[in-house]
């Protein structure tokens, strides 16, 4: 159980356009879903919190303007990064958390976004 | 000082022997405490997450939790060459609701 999804797991697209990622919990219901940012070979940088139906709540200086997040239903959010520039280039992992007590984050794969 | 310390390593075991894995963390009203695995390239794994003082054990992970000493380990036996990644400590710290603060990880080796 606790699976989730990542989609695409690999963009490249080029600077200046926009680009969406998925993110679903195949077999639970996630009330809370994370969204983080990795750079080579340092660690998680949370970007964001989306709770079903509500407004993201965003990290000290992610601009909410250019990665736009909507968690529209319990299994399903999507991250937009809007006119990409190559510094946006990273890995990006979504997470998902349901009622379980001790609130553990299940990690989706990964999307490796390279902007040229 | 951050909130989730690790050794970032690198630490290297012998195939078969124990590795020792140490987190320490800052907010005493932290309450739950998990420990993941990421493999160069890929997302994180959570192998294991404990709340109450004292030991658990999952197959050849055990975890470790003294929160008077704010302190939180994982102990792998018999370490595998498999075993050989990068381990996160994260804190679900008080107030946060659900969400994790994560330390830098410690990158373990396991040689064969």
């Amino acid at each position: 159980g606790a699976v989730v999804s990542q989609h695409p797991s690999r963009v490249i697209c080029k600077s200046g356009t926009s680009v969406k990622i998925e993110c679903r919990s195949l077999d639970f219901q996630a009330t809370t879903m994370f969204w983080y940012r990795q750079f080579p070979k340092q660690s998680l940088m949370l970007m964001a919190t989306s709770n079903e139906g509500s407004k993201a709540t965003y990290e000290q200086g992610v601009e909410k303007d250019k990665f736009l997040i909507n968690h529209a239903s319990l299994t399903l959010s999507t991250l937009t990064v809007t006119s990409a520039h190559p510094e946006d280039s990273s890995f990006y992992i979504c997470s998902a958390t349901g009622l379980a007590a001790a609130y553990e984050q299940y990690f989706g794969p990964g999307t490796r976004l390279t902007v040229t | 000082q951050k909130e989730v310390e690790q050794n970032s390593g690198p630490l290297s075991v012998p195939e078969g022997a124990i590795a020792s894995l140490n987190c320490t963390y800052s907010d005493r009203g932290s309450q739950s405490f998990f420990w993941y695995r990421q493999y160069s390239g890929k997302s994180p794994e959570l192998i294991m997450f404990i709340y109450s003082n004292g030991d658990k054990e999952d197959g050849r992970f055990t975890a470790q939790l003294n929160k008077a000493s704010q302190y939180v380990s994982l102990l792998i036996r018999d370490s595998q060459p498999s075993d050989s990644a990068t381990y996160l400590c994260a804190v679900r710290v008080s107030g946060s609701a659900r969400q994790l603060t994560f330390g830098s990880g410690t990158q373990l080796t396991v040689l064969p």
